[in-house]
């Protein structure tokens, strides 16, 4: 099934350094969201953005979507060692009506 | 507090043997998913449930089965005909099949020995 794809697929920053994660999608969507995955945990909702949003902010994250593009980043600031995870996209654009996932991003933030 | 609970943690399957995956939720969400992870494979959608007494094959369903007797819970079988059973198992819900976010689980551990 079609599904987001993550770039890059791993991220190795210093802490306090800017981390952007992009994420590209092949079908017509009505949204996109982020979620964040600590290793062998769960995943945890980060943010969604709708179609007809162009960006969105909470706290350190902001996410930006192009429609026109198929293509959406996630943009964390100041990083921190707790950031450290992966990052899926996740668009809605499953042929059941399901959340299709990337493979993810794996941020590694030095301290 | 409101969440998602997954039992075991960590399991072990003989070959040949069937195991059962616990997902409980007391979100009072309708829907309720389980998705496979595979290291480098993201995450594959086994089975879903919009509601109570249904539920849908996703895109791996083979091997698999599922029920949804009650709101709450939405085990997962994992039979003997699935012949790669080891990896993540992850159980979700949301408040309705649709555009919104999903809660998920702290997953299962699947292995075989």
């Amino acid at each position: 099934s079609q599904q987001g794809e993550e770039d890059p697929q791993a991220l190795s920053i210093q802490e306090g350094e800017n981390a952007t994660m992009n994420c590209s999608y092949k079908t017509s969507i009505n949204n996109l969201q982020w979620y964040r995955q600590n290793s062998g945990r769960g995943l945890v909702h980060l943010i969604l953005i709708r179609s007809n949003e162009r960006e969105k902010h909470s706290g350190r994250l902001r996410v930006t979507l192009d429609t026109s593009k198929k293509s959406s980043s996630l943009l964390i600031t100041a990083s921190r060692a707790a950031d450290t995870a992966s990052y899926f996209c996740a668009t809605d654009g499953g042929s059941q009506g399901n959340l299709i996932f990337g493979k993810g991003t794996k941020l590694s933030v030095k301290p | 507090d409101g969440g998602i609970t997954q039992s075991p943690k960590y399991l072990f399957r003989k070959e040949g043997q069937n195991v059962t995956l616990s997902c409980e939720q007391n979100l009072n969400h309708d829907a309720m998913y389980w998705y496979r992870q595979d290291p480098g494979q993201g995450l594959r959608l086994i089975y879903y449930s919009q509601i109570v007494n249904d539920f849908q094959k996703g895109d791996i369903a083979e091997g698999y089965s599922v029920s949804r007797e009650k709101k709450e819970s939405f085990p997962l079988t994992v039979t003997s005909a699935q012949k790669n059973p080891t990896a993540f198992y992850l159980c979700a819900s949301s408040i309705a099949h649709g555009n919104y976010g999903y809660t998920f689980g702290s997953g299962t551990r699947l292995t075989v020995v």
